[in-house]
């Protein structure tokens, strides 16, 4: 089964403090993973995807086949890092995307 | 820059009335979704569209639930009757594919209160 579970419904780390998001999957074949995340009062956007290997706004994501994990971590923590986080799949002869329930990242001053 | 828009943005029905939402995909993206997210969980794929081929349904009731994308660009999606348990935010996203990791943009959402 699909499946992607993020164990987290609430992180709270200290400004400058390193922030890791756990994210863990299911998935029968090599699925495609990203983090999409949504700030405030906006829509949920693209935060980065493994196959880019990119890092964005200082997140970044290392895919561990032998764990099934996507973690996301960002060596300081900056106050407008707070939002909700979700952790996606994709297969690779579709794009059905499918959504951990997600976690909010709480940065405390 | 080019958004998914979606309207309403806010609905409140009674429970045995239809509700209708629609969503306008960014242009040239064939790959169209609904998705439902119930508070405090992550988006709920309830169907994707490839132009106006229906790609996967296997989570929409269909007994309450109905989508539509007749000319493959905007798309409406239905609930008739609307149930308590309807309340949500029903998300609408596209994607124009480029192989592995194509990204989805979304729209707003639509709040959906059932009373």
């Amino acid at each position: 089964a699909q499946r992607v579970t993020q164990p987290e419904k609430l992180l709270s780390v200290f400004k400058g403090a390193p922030v890791e998001l756990k994210c863990n999957y299911s998935y029968s074949g090599s699925p495609e993973l990203f983090w999409y995340v949504q700030y405030s009062r906006q829509r949920l956007q693209l935060l980065l995807r493994h196959i880019s290997r990119e890092s964005i706004k200082g997140f970044t994501a290392d895919l561990n086949k032998g764990e099934t994990s996507f973690h996301l971590k960002k060596p300081f923590a900056q106050e407008e890092d707070s939002a909700m986080y979700y952790c996606a799949l994709s297969g690779r002869r579709d794009d059905k995307i499918i959504f951990g329930k997600g976690t909010r990242l709480h940065i405390l001053p | 820059e080019a958004e998914v828009a979606q309207s309403p943005r806010y609905k409140i029905t009674e429970k045995s009335q239809a509700v209708a939402f629609w969503c306008d995909p960014i242009s040239g993206h064939a790959t169209l979704y609904w998705y439902r997210q119930i508070l405090g969980q992550g988006p709920e794929l309830l169907v994707q569209f490839q132009d106006e081929s229906v790609v996967d349904d296997s989570q929409l009731p269909k007994d309450r639930f109905s989508a539509e994308r007749l000319k493959g660009v905007d798309s409406t999606l239905k609930i008739q009757p609307a149930e308590l348990g309807d309340s949500a935010m029903y998300l609408c996203a596209s994607s124009f594919y480029e192989g592995a990791g194509t990204e989805a943009f979304f729209g707003q959402g639509t709040r959906l209160t059932v009373v």
